[in-house]
């Protein structure tokens, strides 16, 4: 069973770049979900992906956005990239269940550590 | 509003020496709490899922228990390797989608 796999490991971008990170989620998961990090803090939920379609969002503007692949996998892109943009992106992979309900069973790659500078 | 907060930030122990890890919660209809180690420039790994006040789980040297509005996380005969950010949260769904909030963890650091 292969875990979630995240790429680029790191990444150096300057302000106004747009950037794509990339995931792999785990064997059998069917929905994939993105947070921010940020030094010392907590992840925050960035959007959740499931049968391709985003199915959630939370407090991130519009220039954050995804996609979602039929074997699962997905992509991150965040435009217009700002100093605050800096952060820690993980990448987690769980099983929406027949009915709905989710299984908050998260498995989270080890993160692209992106700074923008 | 939604609210997970833990603490101390920080905690400092000797090898051995037991201490607890506090997280409290303020959520409508709590649909579990959750328990993560993450160890530097590394993700979150699960540890333990509690969904009922009064329940306990044991993993190795760490216990969680869960009240009603607060969980705790014990650590008994602590290990330099169980070094790392131990951080809580708590399903929210007022996004539209089933995401875990965060509280900022605790970062324990247990010496030799």
């Amino acid at each position: 069973e292969t875990g979630v796999t995240q790429s680029p490991t790191h990444l150096i971008k300057t302000r106004g770049q747009q950037v794509t990170l990339r995931c792999s989620s785990q064997s059998g998961h069917n929905t994939v979900s993105w947070y921010q990090q940020a030094l010392g803090q907590g992840p925050q939920f960035i959007f959740q992906y499931y049968r391709e379609e985003e199915n959630g969002r939370g407090n991130f503007p519009p220039r954050f956005s995804g996609l979602q692949f039929p074997n699962y996998s997905s992509e991150l892109n965040v435009n217009a990239l700002e100093l605050d943009d800096s952060a820690l992106y993980l990448c987690a992979s769980s099983q929406k269940r027949t009915g709905g309900s989710l299984s908050y069973g998260y498995t989270f790659g080890s993160g692209t550590r992106l700074t923008v500078v | 509003e939604d609210q997970v907060t833990q603490s101390p930030e920080a905690l400092r122990l000797q090898e051995g020496e037991s201490s607890s890890l506090n997280c409290s919660y303020t959520v409508s209809g709590l649909r579990g709490l959750f328990w993560y180690r993450q160890d530097p420039g590394k993700g979150p790994e699960f540890l333990f899922t509690l969904y009922s006040a009064g329940e306990e789980k044991e993993k190795e040297r760490l216990k969680a228990t869960l009240t009603k509005k607060e969980s705790f996380l014990h650590i008994t005969a602590p290990k330099p390797e169980d070094s790392a950010t131990y951080l809580c949260a708590v399903p929210v769904a007022q996004t539209g989608a089933n995401n875990l909030f965060f509280g900022t963890g605790t970062r324990l650091t247990v010496i030799p």
